[in-house]
């Protein structure tokens, strides 16, 4: 069955400086792996996605994601956090384990961005 | 564009009455839709995926319902409520042209309380 892991309940980093949240994965097959941000009492906004090709994806904000097939991970990355990044962090994967419909989200990790 | 409707927004239900909570998406056809439920503020468990008009797959045995009576409306349901179903039940959609590939759009949100 495919999971999805987020290892880190909290990631605080000072402004400025660069930021990862990891994501490591279990799929069937080729993974679709997804990144989504929630702020406070929202719903989820899509970041970015990888699909296939380059291993370095780009999203919204300035982030960005490298998938890593050997570690099967997809860390979300940004060169340089600001305090507006602060919020909640999903990873997601579909994969073929259920004909691709289902979307299985990490259980997240919250970003705090001190100025 | 598209966009999502969710609502109620907040809602607040002794135990034991029924519910309904109703997602409409707008300017696509055919979408898949999904209701998610998220406890605590943290990780997201899907509840129920829809690939079409009367076709509802769960996912987990529980007191809840969904039906998709139009193309673009998906509605969850349960006819006595129970303390555990209080969270922050979301709505999402992605076009069926994607496949496996595509991201998800959510909703705002409709935050249950059971008392």
């Amino acid at each position: 069955a495919q999971s999805v892991a987020q290892p880190e309940d909290q990631v605080n980093v000072a402004e400025g400086n660069p930021l990862t949240v990891k994501c490591t994965y279990s799929v069937s097959g080729n993974p679709y792996l997804f990144w989504y941000v929630q702020y406070p009492n929202r719903g989820l906004q899509f970041l970015l996605k990888y699909i296939t090709g380059d291993n370095l994806v780009k999203g919204s904000y300035g982030f960005e994601a490298e998938f890593n097939k050997s570690q099967t991970s997809f860390h979300l990355k940004k060169p340089s956090a600001l305090v507006s990044d602060s919020a909640l962090y999903f990873c997601a994967v579909r994969g073929l384990d259920t004909g691709g419909f289902k979307t299985i989200f990490g259980a997240g990790t919250r970003l705090f961005v001190k100025a | 564009s598209q966009t999502i409707h969710q609502w109620p927004a907040t809602l607040v239900q002794p135990v034991g009455s029924p519910l309904s909570l109703e997602c409409t998406v707008e300017g696509t056809s055919n979408p898949n839709l999904y209701w998610y439920r998220q406890a605590a503020g943290r990780g997201l468990q899907l509840l129920f995926y829809s690939v079409g008009i009367g076709q509802i797959s769960s996912e987990v045995p529980q007191n809840l319902s969904a039906s998709r009576p139009q193309d673009r409306q998906f509605i969850l349901s349960s006819k006595k409520l129970l303390l555990s179903d209080s969270g922050f039940y979301l709505c999402a959609w992605s076009t069926r042209a994607s496949g496996f590939t595509g991201e998800l759009f959510f909703g705002e949100g409709s935050r249950l309380t059971v008392l």
